[in-house]
């Protein structure tokens, strides 16, 4: 199985500052007959379900604001939050959907406010 | 509006059996392959199982495979999660979800999510 690790465990940011996570995978995840990253990330709020935000490593989802972006390619990768904001506070999942299932999650990133 | 509501959840026994549902509304079910991934109380996320849009192919992490079975009923728009020999490490929020499309093609994220549901093991 491939395995995602993220850094840090944990993140707190001044609001209006830039919050940045880290997904390692243990093998690339880059397609390499698309070059595509087959790489997505996910915000969990207290409560709630995950949400997506982002997918072939750098494709928002259609509705989440562009402060989100993603970034990198094989097997190092980065969520920016560029400007961040109160509802921002969250913990943040990468994930691959490279190999056939069962796909793989990080461990999850909290992200808070400092 | 995509929507996608669990059922099913509850207390069990260590040893039992339990079977979740998951309704689907608002898209063509029957076109999507759909997920179950799952979430201890205060831990990550971890996936449990797939099954494509017609259910020919059904796939399972290691921590489940044998003890859980997936299936879906397209007549009824409904996935399901027949859950066996349950232990103390199966307790957790089951989510159903989605899989993602773009371009013609559905790939492995997940797009929509369901509110979830508790499994509890416990005598």
């Amino acid at each position: 199985d491939i395995v995602m690790t993220q850094s840090p465990d944990s993140l707190a940011v001044s609001l209006g500052e830039r919050a940045t996570i880290n997904c390692k995978s243990s093998q690339s995840v880059l397609y390499t007959s698309n070059n595509k990253n087959y790489l997505a990330w996910y915000q969990q709020k207290p409560g709630q379900p995950p949400k997506l935000l982002i997918y072939w490593a750098s494709t928002r989802e259609s509705g989440v604001p562009d402060r989100f972006s993603g970034s990198g390619s094989g097997t190092d990768f980065t969520l920016t939050i560029s400007s961040l904001q109160a509802e921002d506070v969250a913990v943040y999942y990468c994930q691959q959907y490279y190999t056939t299932p069962p796909y793989t999650f990080g461990q999850g990133t909290k992200l808070e406010i400092k | 509006e995509v929507q996608l509501l669990e059922s099913g959840g509850g207390l069990v026994q260590p040893g039992g059996s339990l079977s979740l549902s998951c309704a689907a509304s608002g898209f063509t079910f029957s076109s999507y392959a759909m997920h179950w991934v799952r979430q201890a109380p205060g831990k990550g996320l971890e996936y449990v199982s797939a099954i494509s849009t017609n259910g020919d192919r059904t796939y399972y992490a290691n921590s489940v495979k044998g003890r859980f079975t997936i299936s879906r009923d397209n007549s009824k728009n409904t996935l399901y999660l027949q859950m066996g020999s349950l232990r103390g490490e199966d307790v957790a929020v089951y989510y159903c979800a989605r899989d993602g499309c773009s371009g013609g093609g559905c790939y492995g994220w997940f797009d929509a999510w369901g509110q979830g549901i508790l499994v509890t093991v416990s005598s």
